[in-house]
């Protein structure tokens, strides 16, 4: 069975560029989160799908973020416009069942530079 | 709010030695608690968990358990190999949607 994938795994871009940032959960698994971690700091809740829909998004710094999932399979993370805060790594995580009972599969990560 | 504080690193220690890291919490409530792992090249994998006081977790040789006196999950592992080298992470679940929240991360580094 294949795991969270990501892509792409490293991006480089200049500020005021745009980037779309993908996420494939595993086969089946309803929900669907997206964390970043900051310059080596916590790894920080952005956002949480069950299938399609907008669970929780609380934890999106701002309205340069959109995150869709549409027809409830892949995710996208799209900034726009980036800035230089916004480097970092973008995790990817899926699970079967949402609650803290349930594991979630973490993708190996989208590494993000703002220059 | 809901907080995870962990240990600063790098944690270096050499090959089996006991390996403790630290993590304590603020939440309301009763959260799950976990501990996360990261090897090199890969993504976060899942090492332990624990849903209620008194609970312990355990998985390859590490162990943690759920003190809500104490509000803590420390780490432990009796004899560390090189091949536990990777960043730690505590993390809690505060709520009924399974989101996470994580400790800054501990990185361990395990030489022979």
């Amino acid at each position: 069975e294949a795991g969270v994938t990501q892509f792409p795994s490293h991006s480089v871009i200049e500020k005021g560029q745009t980037v779309t940032l993908r996420c494939d959960p595993i086969s089946g698994h309803d929900n669907l989160y997206w964390y970043r971690r900051v310059m080596g700091k916590e790894i920080k809740f952005l956002l949480h799908f069950v299938k399609e829909s907008k669970q929780d998004e609380s934890g999106m710094p701002n309205n340069r973020f959109l995150a869709e999932r549409t027809g409830g399979t892949y995710s996208t993370l799209k900034v726009q416009p980036a800035e230089l805060e916004d480097s970092g790594v973008y995790f990817c995580a899926s699970s079967s069942k949402a609650g803290g009972l349930n594991e979630q599969f973490f993708g190996p990560g989208t590494r993000l530079t703002v220059l | 709010g809901n907080s995870v504080t962990q240990m600063e690193g790098p944690v270096t220690l050499s090959e089996e030695a006991f390996l403790t890291i630290n993590c304590t919490y603020t939440a309301t409530g009763y959260p799950s608690l976990f501990w996360y792992v990261q090897y090199p090249g890969e993504g976060l994998q899942l090492l332990l968990k624990a849903t209620k006081a008194d609970d312990k977790g355990s998985n390859k040789g590490f162990e943690a358990t759920y003190r809500k006196e104490t509000t803590s999950f420390h780490l432990e592992k009796g004899s560390v190999q090189v091949s536990d080298s990777a960043v730690y992470f505590c993390a809690l679940s505060p709520d009924s949607w399974g989101k996470l929240q994580f400790g800054a991360g501990t990185q361990v580094v395990v030489t022979p």
